[in-house]
């Protein structure tokens, strides 16, 4: 099935530096999802996207439906060691593809004190 | 939100045997799915579970391989039928309420078969 193109892969950084990641896609999604992963547990969701060009915070994450509705992005400022984990993208359609999502590759965060 | 809990959180299997998850929410809601993840990969949907009426399966995914129940609005379970080494994944469900298309995630299943 269709994957989402999430980059990059991977982020090194130091602690209280900003990172940001994004998705892409050839085709339009009505909704927008970021989730967090870390080891053994399963996705928790940090911020969901309802409209083209919506910008939402969630605390120091801020993401954005892109006007195109193919594509979105998540920032994090002032990282912290506790952001470590996977981040995924994940794009819902309408229709009779209602409630299911599409996801990224993931992006790998480190955070070096 | 919904709290979505998994039963068992882990296991270790024999080839040829089958494996049946548990998915439990606290609040009844709409849309129940079901997804591998396999080793170092993305989520991939599996189905969605539809109570009272048989799931329906994404490409790649049939009923014999991954019969899944829904007999209410809070309880799902996928069964891993005839199970090989390369079903050896994470099998997590989600759940979504109608209206705003937010899913929550439940903590995942970690299935090894030997």
């Amino acid at each position: 099935g269709q994957q989402l193109n999430q980059s990059p892969q991977s982020m090194f950084i130091q602690e209280g530096e900003d990172v940001s990641m994004n998705c892409t896609s050839s085709s339009i999604f009505n909704t927008w999802l970021w989730y967090k992963q870390d080891p053994g547990e399963g996705p928790v969701l940090l911020i969901a996207l309802y409209k083209a060009g919506e910008l939402t915070s969630n605390g120091r994450l801020t993401a954005q439906f892109g006007i195109t509705r193919k594509d979105s992005f998540l920032n994090i400022s002032a990282s912290i060691p506790s952001d470590v984990g996977i981040y995924f993208c994940a794009g819902q359609r309408g229709g009779t593809s209602y409630g299911k999502l599409t996801f990224g590759q993931g992006t790998i965060l480190t955070v070096h004190p | 939100s919904a709290v979505i809990s998994q039963k068992p959180s882990r296991d270790i299997c024999q080839r040829g045997t089958s494996l049946t998850i548990q998915c439990q929410v606290d609040s009844q809601v709409t849309m129940m799915f079901w997804y591998r993840q396999q080793p170092g990969q993305s989520l991939t949907l599996i189905a969605t579970a539809n109570q009272g009426s048989e799931a329906t399966y994404e490409s790649g995914f049939v009923i014999d391989k991954f019969p899944i129940s829904r007999p209410n609005l809070t309880f799902s379970t996928l069964t891993v039928s005839n199970m090989s080494p390369e079903d050896s994944s994470i099998y997590l469900c989600s759940a979504g309420t109608g209206g705003y298309n937010e899913q929550f995630f439940g903590p995942g299943t970690r299935l090894t078969v030997l």
